[in-house]
Order: structure tokens, then sequence, then C-alpha cells
């Protein structure tokens, strides 16, 4: 089954602790990204990866690193965390072969709290 | 730069009657125009997407969706709802004139579908 898998799906954690929340994709896609979905904000884009070894920064990068080393995983990498990315993340993947049209898989999400 | 707006927060609809979702968009070359939908704790899933030279898209479940270059509209649509279409929308586009695969999403529109 064609699948974006994140987790956790759920973590409670404290100001500072470094945390990695994983994704990966079993569709062999070469473009992956990290969104954030708060409240009336809709999704915003923190990081995507166009290819192995390449990535680059969304609209709110800060706080956050990314690394691209394997086509199917994107790892979300918080180095000190603080209470403003207590939020919902999501992971996403689609084909760049066929051109931009290719709809995004999304995986079900990753609760991030920081206390 | 590019943008997405939806311009409600919430549709009520009763079961049977026709439902709209509103999505306007700016960019700066052609656009890729997306609908996702989201279930409680879930993650999005794509519901349809424009094909240049289509004004009607028709996607899942039932949803089309109508595109107006003039208007620069992308309004989602579906002849009669049913309670379980109650969901989280959201628009999103890709601009041919961006770098990269970038997705602006809008804030999402909340459908009440009313028994």
């Amino acid at each position: 089954e064609a699948q974006v898998t994140q987790n956790p799906r759920y973590l409670i954690t404290v100001t500072g602790k470094k945390l990695t929340v994983t994704c990966s994709q079993n569709m062999n896609h070469e473009y992956m990204s990290w969104y954030r979905q708060d409240p009336g904000l809709g999704l915003r884009q923190i990081y995507y990866s166009m290819n192995v070894e390449v990535t680059d920064k969304g609209d709110v990068p800060e706080g956050y690193k990314v690394s691209r080393k394997e086509k199917r995983n994107f790892p979300l990498i918080l180095e000190s965390p603080s209470p403003n990315q207590t939020s919902l993340y999501f992971c996403a993947s689609s084909s760049t072969s066929t051109g931009r049209n290719q709809p995004q898989h999304f995986g079900d999400g990753t609760r991030l709290s920081i206390l | 730069a590019q943008s997405v707006a939806q311009p409600e927060d919430q549709v009520n609809v009763a079961e049977g009657n026709p439902l709209t979702v509103k999505c306007t968009y700016s960019v700066s070359g052609n656009p890729y125009l997306f609908w996702y939908v989201q279930y409680p704790n879930r993650g999005l899933q794509f519901l349809l997407k424009y094909i240049t030279g289509d004004n009607l898209v028709k996607g899942s479940y039932g949803f089309e969706a109508e595109f107006n270059k003039s208007q620069t509209s992308f309004h989602l649509k579906k002849p009669s709802a049913l309670v379980s279409d109650s969901a989280l929308y959201f628009c999103a586009v890709r601009d041919e004139g961006a770098g990269g695969f970038k997705t602006i999403f809008g804030a999402g529109t909340r459908l009440f579908v009313k028994a």
C-alpha cells in the first residue's frame, strides 16, 4: 500500500530537549515536504526537498532542520524546541517526473506539544 | 508572490443540497490547483486537481471544481451534499513561475452538512 508514515503520532516534551520526527514514503517520490498546521493559518511549509541531498526552506523554517540522505526518508529535527513550535505537523511526498500537477500524499500527522 | 484565499471559515449546508466551497488564487505563471480534504485525526487526502483546458474538473466522492481564469477562482462544488462530506477542505496552488514545487495552502474551510 502506498503510504507516507510519520512517527511518533503524538509527543509531549519540554523546552530545549532535542527531538526528531521521522517521515518515510514507499512510493519512490522525489519531492518531500514538511508542513505545520495551526488553527486559522492552514498549512505552512517548513522545508521541502526536491531529491536526495537537495533541501530548501519553506515559509517558516526557523527552529527546524531537515536532512535527505535517502530518497524514502525525510526527518524533521527540532534542535531546541520551544513552546511556539507546539503544532500539528504533516509530512508529504509527490512525484515530480510528470510535472507540477502531481498531488501530494500526506502522512497522518504528528501532534507535538512543547511545555 | 503566490497566494490562496478561502474567504469562508465555515460553510453550512443541508444534506441533499448543493454545496460550494470558494477559493481564489494569485500566481505569477500558470496555476497548478488542487483541493484536499482532511478528516479528524487524519492527514490531507487529494480530491481533485485542475487540468489545463478543463473548466470543470471532476474528482473523488462526487466532487467537482470550476476553474475561472478571469476571476482567478477554483471553487469546489458538489450537486448533493452528504453528512459524511463534513470535513475541513483546503485549496492549494503550485506556481509555474515560482521555484521548485512549492505549494501554498489556503487557511481551510470547514464544511458542516446537516441531516
